[in-house]
């Protein structure tokens, strides 16, 4: 079991490109959530995935942000026009079934835009 | 306002000490967890643990949903022990897993 994986790493972007942060949950997880950490605002949730369908994006910014789950093997987190202040580190997680279960992180990756 | 408090902030222990870390909660939860982080690292599933106590070596995390609080006692710390440490809630009826803002432990030899 490789747990959840997160690519890239790390991800460096000039103001007002793209970046595209990738995730694949565990083997058998059917909920994905994404999160951002910074110092100032710790970890905020973004939004999450039940079976590939979209249940929670209350915690997107409106403009910019946008998810996807294509299939279940893996999740991707869209960034447009990215800003510095979208500089963060961008956790996803997945768990069983989404209720009442365990979390399992992936290692993050660390936007960081010029 | 801020859904799950943390206490405290931040603690310094010589090693060998005991430290208890408080979560505190305003809403209602389906479940608790604690999480282990180093600078720089990935979140690490301590406990999952909705109600009452659990262990894990030096770890006890007990959770007491009517008095909406839990925490995390770290008995003889180590060095090794340094880092943040977060709670975490699923909030009830809605599935959202929402994070106090940690407490950061150093632990000095």
């Amino acid at each position: 079991n490789a747990g959840v994986i997160q690519t890239p790493r790390h991800k460096v972007t000039g103001k007002g490109q793209e970046a595209t942060l990738w995730c694949e949950p565990i083997s058998g997880h059917s909920a994905v959530f994404w999160y951002r950490q910074t110092i100032v605002q710790g970890l905020e949730f973004l939004t999450y995935f039940r079976n590939q369908a979209p249940i929670d994006d209350s915690g997107m910014p409106k403009e910019r942000f946008s998810a996807q789950m294509p299939n279940q093997s893996h999740s991707t987190l869209k960034i447009q026009s990215t800003q510095p202040q979208d500089s963060a580190v961008y956790l996803c997680a997945s768990s069983l079934d989404g209720q009442n279960e365990r979390l399992f992180f992936g290692h993050g990756t660390k936007l960081s835009v010029l | 306002g801020q859904q799950v408090q943390q206490s405290p902030a931040s603690l310094v222990l010589q090693e060998g000490e005991n430290a208890e870390l408080q979560c505190n909660f305003s809403t209602s939860l389906n479940s608790m967890q604690w999480f282990y982080q180093r600078p720089g690292g990935s979140l690490v599933s301590l406990f999952y643990n909705p109600s009452g106590t659990k262990h894990s070596g030096r770890l006890t995390s007990t959770t007491v949903i009517k008095e909406r609080r839990s925490s995390l006692h770290i008995s003889s710390s180590q060095t090794t022990d340094s880092g943040t440490y977060l709670c975490a809630l699923e909030r009830a009826n809605t599935n959202k897993v929402v994070f106090g803002t940690g407490t950061r432990l150093q632990v000095l030899p």
